[in-house]
């Protein structure tokens, strides 16, 4: 267990409908990234948030949405899903400020569209 | 623009030997460098970082190589052992900012007996 709680672990929904990716961070840590990997593809950053304010943008659709709420916790909104958003949706987090820069990740999120 | 990229997609090694993953960065003003392993199925994990005024870092049978020069990163695994099949990412940082971190595409290490 890593620490950073992602639910759920798989999700199963059809084209042109809406959901909501969970994630907790590790107890400390106040930074939350999200990023999106789809099939054997590396990992790509969809967006930052730091106690509670969005710091960083990657390439995020317009559909998608994100936010992080006062007791740290972020929702990733994916809305009018397509077959393409099919992937691993995988949430991390870090103490921003400190020596340790590293992320640690959730198990991530199994996003099917059918 | 930023970009990390791998030379190789995939790497198959025999059990005991050592291996060489590579890692290439366009990035000049990245400060932190950091490799994951991911399992499948699984999130990343971490595995050891590197900061940029540093050329080697070493840890448990892992050791990172950084030469700024020609902007590239290489992660060695001695005596590798078939529970380090996984994908390997390098990720940079750019230097400022918040901590954002810019993943490479992934290399895959398969492990035979």
């Amino acid at each position: 267990d890593s620490g950073v709680t992602q639910t759920p672990k798989h999700l199963i929904t059809a084209t042109g409908q809406r959901v909501t990716l969970r994630c907790s961070p590790r107890s400390g840590d106040l930074s939350v990234y999200w990023y999106q990997q789809s099939l054997d593809q590396g990992l790509q950053f969809l967006i930052q948030y730091y106690n509670g304010e969005e710091r960083a943008k990657g390439n995020i659709l317009e559909r998608f949405s994100a936010q992080q709420f006062p007791d740290l916790h972020s929702e990733l909104n994916l809305s009018s899903l397509e077959l393409g958003d099919s992937a691993l949706y995988f949430c991390a987090s870090s103490v921003v400020g400190s020596q340790d820069y590293g992320y640690t990740f959730g198990s991530g999120t199994r996003l099917t569209v059918v | 623009g930023e970009s990390v990229g791998l030379h190789l997609p995939t790497l198959s090694v025999q059990e005991g030997d050592n291996s060489i993953i590579n890692c290439a960065y366009s990035n000049s003003a990245s400060d932190y460098f950091i490799w994951y392993k991911q399992e499948s199925g699984k999130g990343p994990q971490f595995i050891i970082d590197i900061r940029s005024n540093m050329d080697k870092r070493q840890g448990q049978r892992v050791t990172v190589l950084l030469n700024k020069t020609v902007k590239h990163l290489s992660l060695q695994i001695a005596a590798t052992q078939p529970g380090d099949s996984a994908v390997y990412f390098c990720a940079e940082k750019e230097s400022g900012g918040y901590n954002k971190l810019i993943f490479g595409a992934g290399t895959r290490l398969a492990v035979h007996p």
